[in-house]
């Protein structure tokens, strides 16, 4: 079994729509959730960071961590065709001073049509 | 742009061979990244560097090498190249080695025939 589960989609909807993306984990150690957004054939793009559960709003951007269901979550509000990419989920366990890796899930690849 | 630089762009080789993938952090960053992404594996942590030490090690196979130089920038080589290696591989940087804010370059795809 993947440490980190997301449905890759792909995933369609309206311009203006809102848009919701998953991801949940089994490792207890992560304590630090990221989305990132990649367009195709370019590298992976930092939106959202938060640290143990809660909420972190940014703009059009919605993230949610619910640790003790071990689930994450990004909203899109009023979503537009330029939000059209991957969306990768990516966690990390608790932060070292001595390195660092990101655990990613797969991707969902989200359409936003006009 | 994410102030990562990797070179080259695109890359095709044949099994059997050597390839070296660059990657120049953002300006301050002291810690670098290297990923593989693949349809079947998605995108993988391989190996970290920080200030020229190797500080993390992910599934990194031992055909693969990496190392950071004074000057920060870091090499990914890549021997023995089998066709299961044809991947997009990543860099990334960050400021400090523990940082889970980690900054993506636009990726060297290999292609190996």
């Amino acid at each position: 079994q993947k440490e980190v589960e997301q449905d890759p989609g792909p995933l369609s909807v309206p311009e203006g729509a809102i848009v919701s993306l998953n991801c949940t984990y089994s490792n207890s150690a992560f304590q630090y959730f990221m989305w990132y957004r990649q367009y195709s054939r370019k590298g992976p793009e930092l939106l959202m960071y938060t640290y143990s559960s809660g909420n972190k709003e940014d703009g059009r951007f919605t993230a949610q961590v619910d640790k003790s269901s071990k689930y994450i979550s990004l909203f899109i509000r009023d979503s537009q065709p330029s939000d059209s990419a991957t969306y990768l989920c990516a966690m990390s366990g608790m932060r070292e001073t001595s390195g660092s890796r990101l655990t990613f899930g797969e991707g969902t690849q989200l359409t936003v049509n006009p | 742009d994410s102030g990562v630089t990797q070179t080259p762009k695109h890359l095709i080789t044949a099994t059997g061979q050597r390839v070296t993938l660059r990657c120049s952090p953002r300006s301050g960053d002291l810690s670098v990244y290297w990923y593989q992404q693949s349809l079947d594996q998605g995108l993988q942590f391989l190996i970290q560097y920080y200030n020229g030490e190797e500080r993390a090690k992910g599934n990194i196979l031992e055909r693969f090498s990496a190392q950071q130089f004074p000057d920060l920038h870091s090499e990914l080589n890549l021997s023995s190249l089998e066709l299961g290696d044809s991947a997009l591989y990543f860099c990334a940087s960050s400021v400090t080695p523990g940082s889970n804010e980690q900054f993506f370059g636009p990726g060297t795809r290999l292609t190996v025939l």
